[in-house]
């Protein structure tokens, strides 16, 4: 079975501080990988999402930044965090079976990472 | 990408059956309706997901009507272990962008 870890779990880091944040998708190959970042009582917002190692695409752009140095490796990053960047962070994969025209895009979420930014 | 809009919040009680409808008038052709559950400091969860008609599974029914611009999310006999978040979203392919609205909060009281 498949299952995709995060950590850390939480982290409070100081305005001004770089960040970086790991997912791992363990049972898969070749996931397609994503980025979310939820505000208190909000919805998900999309950061960035990966269909292969090296292939990165931003929804928003920002101080953020992400990379997938490994097939079933996502890192989040920063090199100077604000204060907007508080929020609870979400790794999520998913998996396209090559050759399938018609089928959807489920996705599987991590457990999350809360970053607060003093 | 097709956009979701769906109530804020509902309330319940436990043992009752809760329906929560999704808009979605630009829905594409290929497009897909999921739903997904979001407790507090977790990530969502897969529901269920349908294209048209109904689907069911052990959890819930999604029901579609024919012309797939809205769809019901129907949660039988809840309990106080259903109060969570509830998303609705429209999307097909592998990095679709899948969007995320604000979803609905439900709340189940005893």
């Amino acid at each position: 079975s498949q299952t995709i870890h995060q950590w850390p779990a939480t982290l409070v880091q100081p305005v001004g501080s770089p960040l970086s944040l790991e997912c791992t998708v363990e049972g898969t190959s070749n996931p397609n990988l994503y980025w979310y970042r939820q505000a208190a009582g909000r919805g998900l917002q999309l950061l960035f999402y990966s269909v292969g190692i090296g292939q990165i695409s931003s929804e928003v752009p920002q101080n953020l930044s992400a990379s997938r140095p490994q097939d079933r490796q996502f890192i989040l990053s920063s090199k100077k965090l604000l204060l907007s960047d508080s929020g609870f962070y979400l790794c999520a994969w998913s998996y396209w079976p090559p050759g399938l025209a018609d089928s959807t895009d489920t996705q599987y979420f991590g457990p999350g990472t809360r970053l607060t930014v003093l | 990408l097709a956009k979701t809009t769906q109530p804020i919040s509902m309330d319940s009680y436990e043992g009752q059956e809760v329906n929560i409808t999704c808009s979605h008038n630009n829905i594409a052709t290929n497009d897909y309706i999921t739903w997904y559950q979001q407790f507090p400091s977790q990530g969502p969860r897969f529901i269920i997901q349908g294209y048209k008609t109904k689907v069911t599974n052990e959890v819930a029914s999604l029901f579609i009507p024919a012309d797939r611009k809205s769809s019901t999310l129907s949660l039988p006999r809840v309990s106080l272990s259903d109060t969570a978040v509830y998303y609705c979203l429209v999307g097909k392919a592998a990095g679709n962008k899948l969007t995320f609205g604000g979803g609905t909060r439900v709340l189940v009281k005893p």
